[in-house]
């Protein structure tokens, strides 16, 4: 009973420095999401994927990249983090347009 | 204005009152809304979903949608102190079929 798993669950980068977010789901949902989330911000969407091979923006895309490498998995990269990047990451996953399962999040902190 | 707009609270109840949460969004042809819970430090977990105009109710948890003022509400009856967490409302926006847009979350505080 994975469900969404995320990985790293903690991360410490320096100003400049590249990173993955890994995220794997095993319940053959077509859509999967990436959200930050910032104190009483709530989860604000950074891209998301409606089926593999797809990929759209979200609402803070900048700064980010993403790839579906398959139906399981979706990446998030950091090409050059920046202290506004500190944050909580969640990945999320679903099948139509019914309810998103949350990985454990990720977080981040950028110096 | 934003898509998905909620009031961040905090809103404080005592043990047993019922507690009701507010969400408005700006498009009017959405279709799939939703209410998770989120304990501090965890990851959001659903509550209710809700499709159609009425009311649904699951236990202790009522939702309810008025698509015409474009609003959905959470009431939580008999509250308890382990209901303390912040309530997030999404919502499907018509711009993107796949997309799902959270509120900014409304933290409740129930109080012995």
């Amino acid at each position: 009973n994975a469900g969404v798993t995320q990985t790293p669950k903690f991360q410490v980068l320096k100003t400049g420095q590249s990173m993955t977010l890994q995220c794997a789901q095993d319940m053959n949902h077509n859509s999967m999401y990436w959200y930050r989330q910032d104190p009483g911000m709530g989860l604000r969407l950074i891209y998301y994927s409606a089926s593999e091979g797809t990929t759209d923006k979200g609402e803070v895309p900048n700064g980010y990249n993403v790839s579906r490498l398959n139906k399981r998995e979706f990446s998030l990269r950091l090409e050059s983090a920046a202290p506004s990047q500190t944050s909580v990451y969640f990945c999320a996953s679903r099948q139509a347009a019914t309810e998103a399962f949350f990985g454990q999040g990720t977080r981040l902190t950028v110096v | 204005q934003k898509e998905v707009e909620q009031n961040s609270g905090p809103l404080s109840v005592p043990e047993g009152a019922i507690a009701s949460l507010n969400c408005t969004y700006s498009d009017r042809v959405s279709q799939s809304f939703f209410w998770y819970r989120q304990y501090s430090g965890k990851s959001p977990e659903l509550i209710m979903s809700i499709y159609s105009n009425g009311d649904k109710e699951d236990g202790r948890f009522t939702a309810q949608l008025n698509k015409a003022s474009q609003y959905v509400s959470l009431l939580i009856r008999d509250s308890q102190p382990s209901d303390s967490a912040t309530y997030l409302c999404a919502v499907n926006p018509s711009s993107g079929y796949n997309k799902l847009i959270f509120g900014a979350g409304t933290r409740l505080a129930v109080h012995p």
